[in-house]
């Protein structure tokens, strides 16, 4: 059973251009959370999804971030106009259930904005 | 609002030591705790997992207690090695949320 799987692993981007970022649950998953680790900073929660509905979004940002997990395919986090204060690492996790198990993590994507 | 704290933010020892790491949270009203570890450039792994309503969790080298009541749990690694060398990091599922709020971590460094 393969993990947590994000992609890219790193992601560089310029000012102002669209970041994506994927992330494949663990098979059978049904629950994923984006989370994001600043420098010198603690994990934030950003946002919680099921297939195909946002459960709960209160750590996301109000503008420029969005997220989706569609009823096939990876979850995908998007920043649209990015700027340098979004680099961090991005990280996905999933569980299978609610609260019965720990999330899964994924190894992150670390995103740099130049 | 729920705040996590770790204490010591790094902490570096010699081989072969037990030693402890704490977490205070703010709010009592947790679902669970869980103690992962982050290991440089990789994500996180999962150690321990208590549920509220446990006091304690072992797996080999590692025990994480928990009191809910005042708001602390702590991690006790034995005979520690160079290979537990990481940063180890503390969250807590809030009652009615499926979030994880986490600590920002103890770097530890066991020295060989």
């Amino acid at each position: 059973n393969a993990g947590v799987m994000q992609n890219p692993r790193h992601l560089v981007r310029r000012r102002g251009q669209e970041a994506r970022l994927r992330c494949s649950p663990m098979k059978g998953h049904s629950h994923v959370y984006w989370y994001r680790q600043l420098p010198e900073e603690g994990l934030k929660f950003m946002v919680y999804l099921q297939k195909e509905n946002i459960i709960d979004e209160s750590g996301m940002p109000k503008e420029r971030f969005s997220a989706e997990f569609p009823k096939e395919g990876p979850s995908i986090l998007r920043i649209q106009q990015v700027v340098r204060g979004d680099s961090a690492a991005y990280f996905c996790a999933s569980s299978p259930d609610l609260r019965q198990e720990t999330q899964y993590f994924g190894p992150g994507t670390r995103l740099l904005v130049l | 609002k729920q705040e996590v704290t770790q204490i010591p933010a790094a902490l570096s020892v010699p081989e072969g030591e037990n030693l402890v790491l704490n977490c205070s949270f703010t709010d009592s009203a947790i679902y669970n705790l869980q103690w992962f570890r982050q290991d440089p450039g990789k994500g996180l792994t999962s150690l321990l997992l208590i549920q509220s309503s446990q006091r304690e969790q072992t797996s080999g080298r590692l025990n994480a207690s928990l009191d809910k009541s005042s708001g602390r749990s702590t991690l006790y690694i034995a005979a520690s090695q160079p290979g537990d060398s990481a940063t180890y990091l503390c969250a807590v599922a809030e009652g009615g949320s499926e979030k994880l709020v986490f600590g920002k971590g103890t770097k530890l460094t066991v020295n060989p």
